[in-house]
């Protein structure tokens, strides 16, 4: 089955280091995104991608970048962690311009990031 | 902007009907959805509405006002498994590209026996 995934699920990493957050998806979506979520917050958008080599800031785009290569992939990169990216990282996908009158997002699982 | 406004919490008695509100304030409006999230997963979609009215999908229904940027999620028969958050989110009119979401902080709701 088509399906949407995210690795690691589970990351600690040191201030200053460069992480990267991996995001799969098998639907052959050309778009997909990447959010943050906090307490008192919701779901906040990162960066997002409408297609391949496209890529676009969202509301809290500083400290990440992302590239978009293939259809299948959106990568998000911290290039110097900080203690305030310590968050819960989703990635979505979804069909453009074919996906229905409602072209839903579908979320992978998530990552859960600690920056000591 | 978008400004998009829920209640935090909400507390629902098994059996019961609870309505969730939605309102929305935005330069450029394509569609509002609703997303249910349970503790620790991902969200997951529940409804989707872009003109007036009510949408129904079994227990859950959701109603759409644009004149008024307000919208609602209700259950219907409560179960404790629906104890979860429920995301408001709209969708922005971008012009050709309309897919980027801006979602609401999230109404967790609390099923009780």
């Amino acid at each position: 089955d088509a399906e949407i995934t995210q690795s690691p699920r589970h990351k600690i990493t040191e201030t200053g280091r460069q992480v990267t957050l991996a995001c799969h998806q098998t639907w052959n979506h050309n778009n997909m995104f990447w959010y943050r979520q906090d307490l008192g917050h919701g779901l906040r958008l990162i960066h997002y991608s409408y297609g391949v080599h496209d890529t676009n800031k969202g509301e809290v785009s500083d400290g990440y970048s992302v590239s978009r290569s293939n259809t299948e992939d959106l990568p998000l990169t911290l290039e110097s962690a900080a203690s305030s990216q310590t968050s819960v990282y989703f990635c979505a996908s979804s069909e453009f311009p074919s996906g229905g009158p409602s072209n839903e997002q579908f979320f992978g699982p998530g990552t859960r990031l600690t920056v000591l | 902007g978008q400004n998009i406004d829920q209640p935090t919490e909400m507390t629902a008695t098994e059996g019961a009907i609870v309505q969730i509100n939605c309102t929305y304030q935005t330069s450029g409006f394509n569609g509002l959805f609703w997303y249910q999230q349970h503790a620790g997963e991902a969200p997951t979609f529940l409804s989707y509405n872009v003109l007036d009215g009510l949408e129904e999908k079994g227990r859950f229904s959701s109603f759409l006002s644009r004149s008024k940027g307000y919208s609602y999620l209700l259950l219907k028969e409560l179960q404790m498994k629906d104890s979860a958050s429920y995301l408001c989110a709209v969708r922005e009119n971008e012009g050709g590209a309309t897919n980027k979401l801006i979602f609401g902080t999230g109404t967790l709701l609390a099923v009780q026996p």
